[in-house]
């Protein structure tokens, strides 16, 4: 167990249609990672939080969106959803900057389905 | 741009066999290096971590890697599989900030028992 929880764990859902995924960090954590597993593209950065603020971001689309809240939970928004947002969507967590070496523990992963 | 390149995607070894896996990155600065290990139906966890010092690091289970700073490299190996280690391999490259972590496409690695 890493301590990362992630909800739901499965998600079936319409095309066109809105989802909303939760992530709970370690205890401590202050970083918020998602990530997007997909059979064809592997694991895609997302985007990144760290203490509420947004710190990186990666190949995320402009239909999508996150927020990291002041308990340090995360959600992402997934809207007009199409086939191909079908994945697997992971969370990680981490201590953060400031000594900080990097490593991130990831959540069991929240799978959508796309019909 | 940053990347990381992983050089096999499938990998098919019998028991007892040794494994390389091939790692390359690009990226600015100052690095920190993971290998990450997805076992079926699992999420991923750490393997081995390099930050500084030895370049010859060791992890779980038998791994481990060295770091080739000229090379900009970071190759797993173990010198005896099991069926066990049936999983999906990635390696990862930070900065030392901890900030966007990328990831390499995943090796898949079968062990004929």
């Amino acid at each position: 167990d890493s301590g990362v929880t992630q909800t739901p764990k499965h998600l079936i859902t319409a095309t066109g249609q809105r989802v909303t995924l939760r992530c709970s960090p370690r205890s401590g954590d202050l970083s918020v990672y998602w990530y997007q597993q997909s059979l064809d593209q592997g694991l895609q950065f997302l985007i990144q939080y760290y203490n509420g603020e947004e710190r990186a971001k990666g190949n995320i689309l402009e239909r999508f969106s996150a927020q990291q809240f002041p308990d340090l939970h995360s959600e992402l928004n997934l809207s007009s959803l199409e086939l191909g947002d079908s994945a697997l969507y992971f969370c990680a967590s981490s201590v953060g900057s400031g000594g900080n070496t990097g490593e991130l523990f990831f959540g069991e992963g929240s799978r959508l389905t796309v019909l | 741009a940053q990347s990381v390149s992983q050089h096999n995607h499938h990998v098919i070894l019998s028991e007892a066999a040794s494994l390389e896996l091939g790692c390359n990155y690009s990226y600015g600065g100052t690095v920190n290096l993971f290998w990450y290990v997805q076992y079926p139906g699992q999420h991923l966890q750490l393997l081995l971590k390099y930050f500084s010092g030895d370049p010859l690091v060791k992890g779980i289970k038998g791994f481990e890697a060295e770091f080739i700073k000229s090379k900009f490299s970071f190759n797993l190996r173990k010198p005896s599989v099991q069926w066990s280690d049936t999983a999906e391999y990635f390696c990862a490259v930070t900065n030392t900030g901890g900030f966007k972590t990328i990831f390499g496409a995943g090796t898949r690695l079968f062990v004929k028992a």
